[in-house]
C-alpha cells in the first residue's frame, strides 16, 4: 500500500514554456502532499506544501507565481513550472503520507526536468 | 534556523564492513526523524523514529534516536554492494508534517 505515482518521469522543454508535473496517491487519500527539488548530488529541498482544497504553502525563496501548485482532489496534486528557464532544470519529486505522517512518507518516482 | 546535518558526507567501505551514519538536528518542536535510502531516483523509506533509545531494526539495518543529544544513527552491518546509495535523514519541523532533509551520506560498498 501507500503508492505515489508521479508523471512524467522526464521532460525536456524549451525556455519560456510551462511544464505540468502530476503527483497521485494511488491507494490512499492525501490531504497534504509535498513538493521537493533536488539538484545533482544535493539533498532534497522542500519547495511547498500542497493542501487539498486550499492554497499551497511555499517555503522561503520559492516563487509561488513560478511554481504553481494545485491540489484539486485528495489523490492529485500538480506542480506547474511556468515560463521555464534553464536554471529550473532539476529533479522534482513529490511525497505524501497515507496517515498524516504516522507511517512515514512515500515518494513519487520523481520528474527530471531539462529546460533548453 | 532549523537544520539537519549528516556525517560523513561520503564513505567507501568493503563488503562485510559495518558502517554507522550520523544525523544531528536542531529543529523547533521535534516530532519525528526519518531515514531514507536513495539510489537512482526516489528515496525509499527505511525508518521513522519518534522515541529516544528504542532501536528500530530491519534485517542488517538498524537505527536509534537520542532526543537529548539531538541525533540519530543508522547502522548497516555486513554491508553488501547493494547497500551503495545515498542515505538521507529528514526531521519533521514543528509538528507540521514538513520535513527538512540533511545533505545525505553517500555510501559506496566495494566488492
Amino acid at each position: 500500500g501507500a503508492v505515489v505515482s508521479q508523471h512524467p518521469s522526464w521532460v525536456i522543454c524549451k525556455s519560456g514554456t510551462s511544464v505540468k508535473i502530476e503527483c497521485r496517491s494511488l491507494d490512499f487519500q492525501a490531504t497534504t502532499m509535498f513538493w521537493y527539488r533536488q539538484f545533482p548530488k544535493q539533498s532534497l529541498m522542500l519547495m511547498a506544501t500542497s493542501n487539498e482544497g486550499s492554497k499551497a504553502t511555499y517555503e522561503q525563496g520559492v516563487e509561488k507565481d513560478k511554481f504553481l501548485i494545485n491540489h484539486a482532489s485528495l489523490t492529485l496534486s500538480t506542480l506547474t513550472v511556468t515560463s521555464a528557464h534553464p536554471e529550473d532544470s532539476s529533479f522534482y519529486i513529490c511525497s505524501a503520507s497515507r496517515d498524516a505522517g504516522g507511517y512515514g512518507y512515500t515518494f513519487g518516482s520523481g520528474t527530471r526536468l531539462t529546460v533548453v | 534556523e532549523d537544520k539537519v546535518v549528516q556525517s560523513p558526507l561520503s564513505l567507501v567501505v568493503h563488503e562485510g564492513d559495518t558502517v554507522t551514519l550520523n544525523c544531528s538536528y536542531e529543529v523547533t518542536n521535534f516530532r519525528s526523524l526519518l531515514w531514507y535510502k536513495q539510489e537512482k531516483k526516489a528515496p525509499t523509506f527505511l525508518f521513522m523514529l519518534t522515541s529516544s533509545g528504542i532501536e528500530k531494526k530491519s534485517g542488517r539495518l538498524s537505527s536509534i534516536l537520542d532526543k537529548k543529544e539531538l541525533f540519530s544513527i543508522l547502522n548497516i552491518t555486513a554491508t553488501q554492494t547493494g547497500d551503495s546509495a545515498v542515505y538521507l535523514c529528514a526531521v519533521e519541523v514543528g509538528g507540521t508534517y514538513k520535513y527538512i532533509f540533511g545533505t545525505g551520506t553517500r555510501l559506496k560498498v566495494l566488492a
